[in-house]
């Protein structure tokens, strides 16, 4: 059975932190790693998609990084606004696997 | 450019009766992917359609069934309601088989009493 497992499972953080989250996956038979926001009472919209060992993205204030010798990411979001509020999943998607499999996702509460 | 839509956005079943969910992909769009997901949990992967087959499924039983139409979109029937089944159900599409980015609708809430 594939895990995939992310922490903190919630986190609330006051307007301007930094903070990151972690996101685990097997090591083995890495194809591909998503990251995605999911803001409540909307459809989860795509963050990254990352595929290289040592793959760093950044979109805005937001930025990942991604180690599949090891199988972890990391998701950071730097100077954190109330409007970063919302539940952060990532999704692994194995080699011959095709279909993501998700974590139980990261839920994030920035108070302004 | 319509993004992904799904319907009902909520409804409510019996225990025993049967329900479809039904699924337009984005434009330009040829596969669609169905997810339920349980309070607590992430998405949890039912099965993937590709050229009105049934590519992949995810550990759900024969209760849950689906049907991709010609012009891609498509329906998730769930037979025999569990209350178990009470869920959101979200629907992805994406272009090809790869593991290319995924484009959710915002679910269909089915709560089973």
């Amino acid at each position: 059975i594939l895990n995939v497992e992310q922490s903190p499972q919630s986190l609330h953080v006051q307007e301007g932190d930094s903070t990151n989250f972690t996101c685990s996956f097997p090591s083995s038979n890495f194809y591909a790693l998503h990251w995605y926001r999911w803001e409540t009472a909307k459809s989860p919209e795509a963050l990254f998609v990352m595929t290289l060992n040592g793959d760093e993205k950044k979109k805005g204030r937001i930025s990942a990084t991604l180690n599949t010798k090891e199988g972890y990411s990391y998701l950071y979001i730097k100077g954190s606004q109330p409007e970063d509020s919302a539940t952060y999943l990532c999704a692994f998607w194995m080699e011959y696997g095709n279909k993501l499999v998700f974590g139980a996702g990261t839920i994030l509460r920035v108070k302004s | 450019d319509a993004g992904v839509t799904q319907s009902p956005t909520h409804l409510i079943k019996t225990r025993g009766q049967q329900v479809t969910l039904r699924c337009s992909p984005k434009s330009g769009h040829d596969t669609v992917s169905w997810y339920q997901q349980a309070l607590g949990q992430g998405p949890q992967f039912i099965f993937q359609y590709y050229e009105e087959e049934e590519r992949q499924r995810g550990n759900f039983p024969d209760r849950f069934s689906g049907h991709q139409f010609p012009n891609y979109s498509s329906e998730l029937n769930v037979n025999a309601l569990l209350l178990g089944d009470s869920a959101l159900y979200l629907c992805a599409s994406s272009l090809g088989l790869g593991a290319g980015e995924l484009f959710f609708g915002e679910g269909s809430r089915l709560t089973v009493l």
